[in-house]
C-alpha cells in the first residue's frame, strides 16, 4: 500500500498565489525530506525536518509526528516553483528514504 | 564541492547486456544510497552502504543487480543481463556522518533496448 501518501498530485497556479502540499505516513517515521525535481531530474534538497516547522524564504514546512503528516506551503508562488515536489520519510534516523507520489507543480503567469 | 556525481549521465545498452552504474558521493559522507525513479512505480529504494558496509539491500532485486562499494569515493551499481524492464532513472545519494540529510547526485538514464 502506500505507506508515503502525498497529494494533490498535480496543481496548477497563478502566479503570485498560496498553496499548500501534504504528506500522510502510515510508516512510522522520525524526520522528512522535502524535494523539488526540476526538468532536468535533478532532486534539489528543501528541507530536512525533525517533527517542528522550518521556513526558508516563500516555503514552509511542517512535520507532525503524532498525527504522521508533513506540509509544504508556498507562499506567492512563481514560475520557478514549476517541478515536481517530494516528500520522503525516515523511518530509522538515517537510514532508506520511502518517497511520496510526488506533486507535479506548474505556476502560470 | 561538487556533490554527488553519478556517470554516466545516459546509458543506452541491448537486451542481455551488461550495465555499470557509477557513483561518487560527496567527500567526506559515510553512507551511499541508490534508489531507482521509474513513472510507474516513482522512487523506490534499492541498497545502501554505511563506511563502505552493505547495510541493507532489502529493496534489490534478487536476480542480475549488484551493488559494491570497494572504497570511500565511489561505489558501482552492476546489472547483468539487462532487461528493458530494467530501464530507469538511477539515483544516487549520500550522507555525512551525524548529519541525516541525504545528497541526490543527477542521476543515470538507463535505456534496455
Amino acid at each position: 500500500g502506500d505507506q508515503v501518501k502525498q497529494s494533490p498530485s498535480a496543481l496548477s497556479l497563478q502566479e503570485g498565489t498560496n498553496s499548500a502540499l501534504r504528506c500522510n505516513f502510515s510508516i512510522a517515521t522520525t524526520t522528512v525530506q522535502w524535494f523539488l525535481q526540476n526538468p532536468r531530474g535533478s532532486l534539489m534538497n528543501l528541507f530536512y525536518l525533525v517533527p517542528g516547522t522550518k521556513e526558508n524564504g516563500r516555503l514552509k514546512s511542517t512535520f507532525n509526528s503524532k498525527e504522521s503528516y508533513s506540509t509544504l506551503h508556498i507562499r506567492d508562488a512563481q514560475l520557478e516553483d514549476s517541478g515536481t515536489y517530494f516528500c520522503a520519510a525516515d523511518n530509522n534516523a538515517g537510514a532508506k528514504l520511502t518517497f511520496g507520489g510526488g506533486t507535479r507543480l506548474t505556476v502560470r503567469p | 564541492n561538487a556533490g554527488v556525481i553519478q556517470t554516466p549521465r545516459h546509458k543506452v545498452t541491448g537486451k542481455g547486456q551488461e550495465a555499470t552504474l557509477w557513483c561518487e558521493p560527496i567527500s567526506g559522507h559515510s553512507a551511499v544510497f541508490w534508489y531507482r525513479q521509474t513513472i510507474v512505480q516513482g522512487l523506490e529504494f534499492l541498497t545502501y552502504f554505511r563506511n563502505q558496509a552493505p547495510i541493507d539491500d532489502s529493496g534489490m532485486p534478487k536476480e542480475r543487480f549488484s551493488a559494491q562499494m570497494p572504497n570511500q569515493s565511489h561505489s558501482t551499481l552492476k546489472i547483468q543481463s539487462t532487461q528493458p524492464q530494467d530501464s530507469a532513472v538511477y539515483l544516487c545519494a549520500s550522507r555525512g556522518q551525524g548529519a541525516e540529510e541525504q545528497y541526490f547526485g543527477p542521476g543515470t538514464r538507463l535505456t534496455v533496448l
